[in-house]
């Protein structure tokens, strides 16, 4: 079956760094996404990897090990408007894009 | 246009009644996604499009839903018979191919008294 795991919830304080972990099992891949989601509202793009090793944007940075089946988000300098929910994404050799159900991140002052 | 679009914004309706939810996507994207997120889950995949054939609808929970992309532009999905248990939000996204990311809409909160 197709699975992707990610913790229910962290909490981190402001200026500090938070990391979340996602781990999938999918048919096939082609590609990983982390989505950021604010209450109420549609997710938004963050990052894509498609092969191995970190990629960097800002105080972002997303890395992917594909023989693990693992990725985490790395989030930087935390500031109070990141407090939302961070869902991960797969998509499959057909296409499909997956998610999990999400990390609910709340930052702290 | 220059985002997706999804209408209504929101819905209310009565159990056992017909709903229809609309998606027009970002112009050129060929790849098409209908999602249901229920509070505090991650999106729930429902069916995929590309063009104007789905290419995946595993998602769809049962035969009372359905939806289409005639012209491999606008969708439309269809929720027969609803019932209480159906009330979500229903996201569309959009992608401009296999290896680009998918762009969501504000999605349709539907309700079913």
């Amino acid at each position: 079956g197709q699975n992707i795991d990610q913790p229910t919830e962290m909490t981190a304080t402001e200026g500090a760094i938070v990391q979340i972990n996602c781990t999938y099992q999918t048919s096939g891949f082609n590609g990983l996404f982390w989505y950021q989601q604010h209450a109420g509202e549609a997710p938004t793009f963050l990052s894509y990897n498609v092969l191995d090793g970190l990629e960097e944007k800002g105080r972002f940075s997303s890395f992917l090990s594909r023989s693990k089946g693992y990725s985490y988000l790395l989030l930087k300098e935390l500031q109070m408007k990141d407090s939302a929910s961070y869902l991960c994404a797969v998509r499959d050799r057909g296409g499909k894009l997956i998610f999990g159900q999400g990390t609910e991140l709340s930052v702290k002052p | 246009g220059a985002g997706v679009s999804q209408t209504p914004s929101n819905k209310v309706t009565e159990k056992g009644k017909y709903v229809e939810l609309r998606c027009d996507p970002i112009s050129g994207h060929t790849a098409l996604y209908w999602y249901r997120q229920s509070l505090g889950q991650g999106p729930e995949f429902l069916i995929y499009f590309q063009g104007t054939g789905a290419a995946d609808d595993s998602g769809l929970p049962n035969d009372r839903f359905f939806a289409v992309r005639p012209e491999g532009s606008v969708s439309t999905l269809k929720i027969q018979r609803t019932e209480r248990g159906d009330s979500a939000v229903y996201l569309c996204a959009t992608g401009g191919g296999a290896v680009t990311e998918a762009f969501f809409g504000q999605g349709t909160r539907l309700t079913v008294v």
